[in-house]
Order: structure tokens, then C-alpha cells, then sequence
């Protein structure tokens, strides 16, 4: 069954530094989104993306944030220079297409920490 | 402001038995409301999408109602497995359908 796969599992970065985090979406999926998860809080929705373009965002999606799709397979987020707060685990998301009725298939998620 | 609440927030249950796991929404424009199951550590999977014209919709063991009006929602799991034991979030969309608004779960725990 196609899935939804993120890398790497867990990273590691200091404060200030960049990270990217990728996935690679579900072959025939044509919508992409970010989701993060603090410790012991609920999903939030970050950005979803369709045809090279970022389609929603939140509050959360600042400039500190960028997303990308660099080729045919793989759909990066981009941190320009982590804080603490920017620690949580990350998930990946695609659907085949963007209406509200639309299944979401998440990745199993990269946990990111921030020192 | 849109936000989703469950109820309880944890539930310890025996193998076997039922129990049922409650959701207010408050999203405006409504589209549908989701039910996931996440696994410590995993993405959350989904078990149903009901829109605003459904009332309840089943996947094996798991029903879920919709009450549009009241805007409730309910998650009945049936004959309990330890498997079972999970985070089961209740997720609602707006109109756009883009965005998923979560709430923050109710953890169930299956013991033998």
C-alpha cells in the first residue's frame, strides 16, 4: 500500500541553525501539507501546497518558514534559524486532490529538537 | 475562533467491552468531520469522514455519529482490542477543506 515518508526520523539542530525536513508524498497525490505537533498538545495545521504554490498557511507559517517541492518526488519544509519553540514532531501530509472531502495520509512524522 | 474538544481526556477500558469517545466542534464555514487514530510516536490514520449531511458512518468496529445541528460528534468503538489502545483525535474541516483544525485526543488505554 503506498505511504507517506518523511526523513530523517529524528533530528538534532541548535538553535539558530537551519533545518530542512523532507517527505516524499504519495505518488499520484497532487496536494501537500505540513502539520506540527508540540509535545502534548494538539495538531496544528502549518501549509498546504498545490501546483507549486502555497495554497493555505497559518498564523504559525511565518518567514522563518518555507516549503518547497525541489522535484518530482520529494516536498521540503525549510526552518531558516530554529528557536526552542520551533521543537516538535513534524508531519507530512498528501491527499489526490484538495476538496473538503479529500483523505489526508500522513508520514510517520520527524521529530525535531532544537537546543 | 474555530476549535474542536474532546471528552474525556484519557479512558482506561478491559478488553471486550464498548466505550464511546465525545467531540464539540466550533468551525464555520463547516465541511466534515474526521476521526484519526494515532499511534504513540506515528501519524495520525484515518477511521471516518462524515460531512454535515451524514448522521453516522461506520469502519469495522468503529462508528462514528455527526449531529450537525448541535454540532456533536461521537466515536463508539466496539468489542475492544488492546490494539485498540490509541490517541483517537476528532479533526474538523472547513468549507475550503484544506486545513484541518485538530482537537487534542482522547487517549485510550485497553488492558487485558
Amino acid at each position: 500500500e503506498p505511504e507517506v515518508t518523511q526523513t530523517p526520523s529524528h533530528q538534532v539542530t541548535q538553535m539558530g541553525q537551519e533545518v530542512i525536513l523532507r517527505c516524499v508524498p504519495i505518488s499520484n497525490h497532487l496536494y501537500f501539507y505540513w502539520y506540527r505537533q508540540i509535545l502534548g498538545q494538539k495538531v496544528e495545521f502549518l501549509v498546504s501546497f498545490y501546483n507549486n504554490e502555497i495554497s493555505e498557511k497559518s498564523e504559525i507559517f511565518d518567514d522563518q518558514f518555507s516549503v518547497e517541492r525541489p522535484d518530482g518526488s520529494n516536498f521540503t519544509l525549510k526552518i531558516r534559524s530554529t528557536k526552542l519553540e520551533d521543537s516538535a514532531m513534524y508531519f507530512c501530509a498528501s491527499s489526490e486532490v484538495g476538496s473538503g472531502l479529500s483523505e489526508q495520509y500522513f508520514g510517520p512524522g520527524t521529530r525535531l529538537t532544537v537546543t | 475562533k474555530n476549535q474542536v474538544e474532546q471528552s474525556p481526556q484519557s479512558l482506561i477500558i478491559l478488553e471486550g467491552k464498548n466505550c464511546t469517545l465525545q467531540c464539540n466542534y466550533t468551525v464555520s464555514p463547516f465541511s466534515n468531520l474526521r476521526w484519526y487514530k494515532q499511534d504513540t510516536g506515528r501519524g495520525p490514520v484515518s477511521l471516518t469522514i462524515m460531512t454535515f449531511s451524514e448522521n453516522t458512518k461506520s469502519n469495522g468496529r468503529y462508528t462514528a455519529t455527526l449531529d450537525a445541528d448541535t454540532k456533536q460528534s461521537s466515536l463508539h468503538i466496539t468489542a475492544s482490542q488492546l490494539s485498540d489502545s490509541a490517541s483517537y483525535i476528532c479533526v474538523a474541516s472547513n468549507q475550503a477543506g484544506t486545513a484541518l483544525i485538530f482537537g487534542k485526543g482522547t487517549t485510550l488505554s485497553v488492558s487485558s
